[in-house]
């Protein structure tokens, strides 16, 4: 079956540090694979996605994310972390085989703090 | 601001209830997609529509039942609810219906049932 995972509830940062946010997934065949930001009242925002090619996908607002086939991973990183980039973060995957739905992880909250 | 948007904003009604949200996509989006978020399921996905016609379905009850109008506006029903139905309910576009296309959220409806 297919699953993403989100191994932290929350990861916490200081600001200007790096960071990464974890996500690990199952599916058959080769994965697409997205990160999406929630903040507070909002709907979710794209950040990224890894169709095929590059295994480091460049996003939205600094993050980059890197495909990492032989570990099942696609961790969120940005080089230096921001207090506006406090947020819940959400990994989905799709097969691009047969499905057309997108399954998303548990979220995980970052909090970055001054 | 995504460009989709969802009304109401806010729902508040009893149990046994029906009720119908709504929701435009980003103009020149085909596909709409709908989504529950609750504490204890997260996010999950209940259906896709493109271009008027079912293209995916999720773990969506009997109980709720979706369309999309030829000017490509969608409308999510839901009926006999329960308490367990109290959720955020997003809508989500994109411009083609293939899994490799990211989706734009709306802002959601927050529906509680009494």
């Amino acid at each position: 079956a297919q699953s993403v995972a989100q191994p932290e509830d929350q990861v916490n940062v200081a600001e200007g540090n790096p960071l990464t946010v974890k996500c690990t997934y199952s599916v058959s065949g080769n994965p697409y694979l997205f990160w999406y930001v929630q903040y507070p009242n909002r709907g979710l925002q794209f950040l990224l996605k890894y169709i095929t090619g590059d295994n480091l996908v460049k996003g939205s607002y600094g993050f980059e994310a890197e495909f990492n086939k032989s570990q099942t991973s696609f961790h969120l990183k940005k080089p230096s972390a921001l207090v506006s980039d406090s947020a819940l973060y959400f990994c989905a995957v799709r097969d691009k085989g047969s499905s057309y739905k997108l399954i998303f992880g548990s979220g995980t909250r970052l909090l970055v703090r001054p | 601001d995504s460009g989709v948007t969802q009304t109401p904003k806010h729902l508040i009604t009893a149990t046994g209830q029906r009720v119908t949200l709504r929701c435009s996509p980003r103009s020149g989006d085909l596909s709409v997609y709908w989504y529950q978020q609750s504490l204890d399921q997260g996010l999950q996905f209940l259906i896709q529509y493109y271009n008027g016609e079912e293209r995916a379905k999720g773990n969506i009850l009997e109980r709720f039942s979706a369309q999309q109008f030829p000017d490509l506006h969608s409308e999510l029903n839901l009926s006999s609810l329960e308490l367990g139905d109290s959720a955020l309910y997003f809508c989500a576009s994109s411009v083609g219906g293939e899994s490799y296309n990211e989706q734009f959220f709306g802002p959601g409806t927050r529906l509680t049932v009494l």
